[in-house]
């Protein structure tokens, strides 16, 4: 099955520090990835369409300067948290549609997730 | 307005009964229907698509479509406690860059 890594699985930092994400499809080419998080015992929350080669679309309510996205391949994404602080702490998770269809339209498969503790 | 719509929960079912859950959806334009599971903690995993009316049968999970009435429901024969988790429906459209529109998820305990 369709494989997606992301790294690192937790981070703790202090507030002001900036931290960033990856997500890999290793097993096949993802032009669009999404970036997600979710509160505890929330539903999950998309804050951005990740599109390989273009600008990143963000949801409304998501400050596109706070978290930065960068799609440069067809397998890898980024997700920078900038300035990190106490409100940011959430999980974060990844997600690729597999661009060759193999297997079915508009699946997603979801990276473990990151879990971010800001000090 | 929800545009995807799953009762929360939780659904208590005894194990190796059937556990039914249901889902509707608000755009008739939908095309892709999912099913999710997601265990505390954890990042959501793929159980079940399905895109045409009728039913899927995938193991223990069945899906079943019924696009003239929105609705599309999950079936888990033979329940196990390992089946305990949070079943998120998500449904995606044509436009809208075809991105997932989640429902809240319904909470599902199967108890030994």
């Amino acid at each position: 099955g369709a494989v997606v890594s992301q790294h690192p699985s937790r981070v703790i930092c202090k507030s002001g520090t900036s931290v960033k994400i990856e997500c890999r499809s290793l097993d096949f080419q993802a032009t669009t990835m999404f970036w997600y998080r979710q509160f505890p015992k929330k539903s999950l929350m998309l804050m951005a369409t990740s599109n390989e080669g273009s600008k990143a679309t963000y949801e409304q309510g998501v400050e596109k300067d706070k978290f930065l996205i960068n799609h440069a391949s067809l397998t890898l994404s980024t997700l920078t948290v900038t300035s990190a602080h106490p409100e940011d702490s959430s999980f974060y998770i990844c997600s690729a549609r597999d661009s060759g269809l193999a297997g079915g339209r508009d699946i997603q498969y979801f990276g473990a997730g990151t879990r971010l503790s800001v000090l | 307005q929800k545009e995807v719509e799953q009762n929360s929960g939780p659904l208590s079912v005894p194990e190796g009964a059937i556990a039914s859950l249901n889902c509707t959806y608000s755009d008739r334009g939908s095309q892709s229907f999912f099913w999710y599971r997601q265990y505390s903690g954890k990042s959501p995993e793929l159980i079940m698509f399905i895109y045409s009316n009728g039913d899927k049968e995938d193991g223990r999970f069945t899906a079943q479509l019924n696009k003239a009435s929105q609705y599309v429901s999950l079936l888990i024969r033979d329940s196990q406690p390992s089946d305990s988790a949070t079943y998120l429906c998500a449904v995606t459209n044509a436009g809208n860059n075809r991105k997932l529109i989640w429902g809240l998820g319904t909470s599902l305990a199967v108890n030994p």
